[in-house]
């Protein structure tokens, strides 16, 4: 699976879109990109998903570039409740979820 | 409401002991896993059930045997554990082939050993 790259942590303001990237440049053609969030001491939440169109839900919208080579999670007005750890995931269709590898994820801290 | 319970939500244990973690879903999936999260560590995979059969054990020590009776329940059997093992232990269940990505988790066990 390709492996992914993503800032260690991004602060954003209450009310203001929050603007996640990921570089995944080695990203194979029949690989989605997922991303999920954990907000402390709980399980991880699945946010959205996509493969080359850009998706919006009612979460988030997730914008990948022509290449694939990279993608940004947006929120689009982050509250307080969305400060948590933003893991972005690439993975093949196939199998089941022991290709989702987590990493270390963005720490993003919603300011007020 | 996750859909994805787990019991308890905190236990404390002795390295003699033996205790269970328990898994419950009612979303209807068919497959379920265990992962652990280890204080500044990311997650890791210990267990893949799919239709109640394991499909994946990462290298986990014996000292964790895992359990799934049926498609909505899973347990993590735990006896002779170390301190290291300390950590928050995680059920999640999903749908298989194209929807085996989207993961539902539940709270979490938060077990110390101490």
């Amino acid at each position: 699976d390709a492996k992914t790259t993503q800032p260690t942590s991004m602060d954003c303001a209450e009310g203001r879109a929050a603007n996640l990237p990921c570089n995944h440049s080695t990203i194979s053609g029949n690989e989605y990109v997922y991303w999920y969030r954990q907000i402390h001491s709980q399980g991880p939440q699945y946010i959205i998903h996509g493969l080359k169109n850009n998706e919006t839900n009612e979460m988030a919208s997730l914008i990948i570039t022509e290449d694939r080579k990279s993608s940004t999670l947006i929120l689009p007005h982050a509250t307080l409740r969305d400060t948590a750890v933003y893991y972005c995931i690439v993975r093949a269709p196939s199998g089941s979820a022991r290709q989702l590898t987590f990493g270390s994820g963005t720490q993003l801290t919603v300011l007020p | 409401e996750t859909g994805v319970t787990q019991t308890p939500r905190h236990l404390v244990m002795g390295m003699t002991n033996k205790k269970s973690l328990k898994c419950e879903q009612h979303l209807g999936h068919n497959a379920m896993y265990w992962y652990k999260q280890s204080a500044k560590k990311p997650l890791e995979l210990m267990f893949v059930y799919s239709l109640e059969e394991r499909v994946e054990n990462n290298s986990v020590p014996s000292r964790f045997s895992p359990e799934c009776p049926n498609s909505s329940h899973l347990f993590l059997h735990l006896h002779t554990l170390q301190p290291e093992d300390s950590a928050l232990y995680l059920c999640a269940s999903s749908s298989s082939g194209n929807l085996a990505g989207e993961l539902f988790f539940g709270e979490g066990s938060r077990l110390t050993v101490l």
